[in-house]
């Protein structure tokens, strides 16, 4: 069974740090290429970042480019993602997601919560 | 770069079919990606590449996409379908993901 379990939200600063973790299971993580997308309380899906099976490409949206970096380690079947620099407007739930075919996102994780707020 | 366009509700009587539509220019000639999300879960995927539907979602999810229209149709609708539904698309331009701002659909 694919499983996606992310950790590491919480509380945060304005202007603080914050690096989240995706585990991966059921699957060979290796083979797949991954996501973040996080979601505002009350509000639609926001990509956030893409990362190939190797970790060759990376791709951010740009609310986040240059303050979030996206990373993987697929001897432990993980994907990260490393938050600098946090706003308000990054308060949401970040999901991982897997890329399965023709670029969908065919499994997300439950998500973890991040709340930037003074 | 794409900008995807959804209504943001459709309300339907139980037993019709609701349609559900995400709009960009020329949309036709992308794959288009369809989500479920229910309160308080992570979307599930319901439709891929237009029309093809992953295992397990009921036959009742089909999607359709031509010109600057792709659609997402739930058939014999159920009260187990409300839901927000998103769309999304690769946008090879600018190598991002791009979701629309979703459907809150109500079944009355």
């Amino acid at each position: 069974e694919v499983q996606l379990v992310e950790s590491g939200g919480g509380l945060v600063q304005p202007g603080g740090s914050l690096r989240l973790s995706c585990a991966a299971s059921g699957f060979t993580f290796s083979t797949y290429s991954m996501n973040w997308v996080r979601q505002a309380p009350g509000k639609g899906l926001e990509w956030v970042s893409y990362i190939s099976s190797t970790g060759s490409l990376i791709y951010y949206a740009d609310s986040v480019k240059g303050r979030f970096t996206i990373s993987r380690d697929n001897a432990r079947n993980s994907l990260y993602l490393q938050m600098e620099s946090l706003r308000d407007a990054d308060t949401a739930v970040y999901y991982c997601a897997r890329e399965g075919s023709a670029t969908a996102l065919n499994f997300w994780g439950q998500g973890t919560r991040v709340n930037v707020s003074s | 770069s794409y900008v995807l366009t959804q209504p943001p509700s459709v309300s339907v009587a139980p037993g019709q079919t609701a349609r559900i539509t995400c709009g960009e220019k020329n949309i036709g000639s992308k794959g288009v990606h369809w989500y479920q999300q229910k309160p308080g879960q992570a979307p599930v995927l319901v439709v891929y590449d237009d029309s093809d539907r992953p295992s397990g979602v009921p036959e009742r999810f089909s999607g359709s996409n031509s010109g600057d229209t792709a659609t997402l149709t739930i058939g014999r609708v159920e009260a187990g379908d409300e839901a927000d539904y998103y769309c999304q698309v690769w946008d090879s331009s600018i190598d991002h993901v791009v979701f629309g701002g979703g459907t809150k659909v109500t079944v009355l």
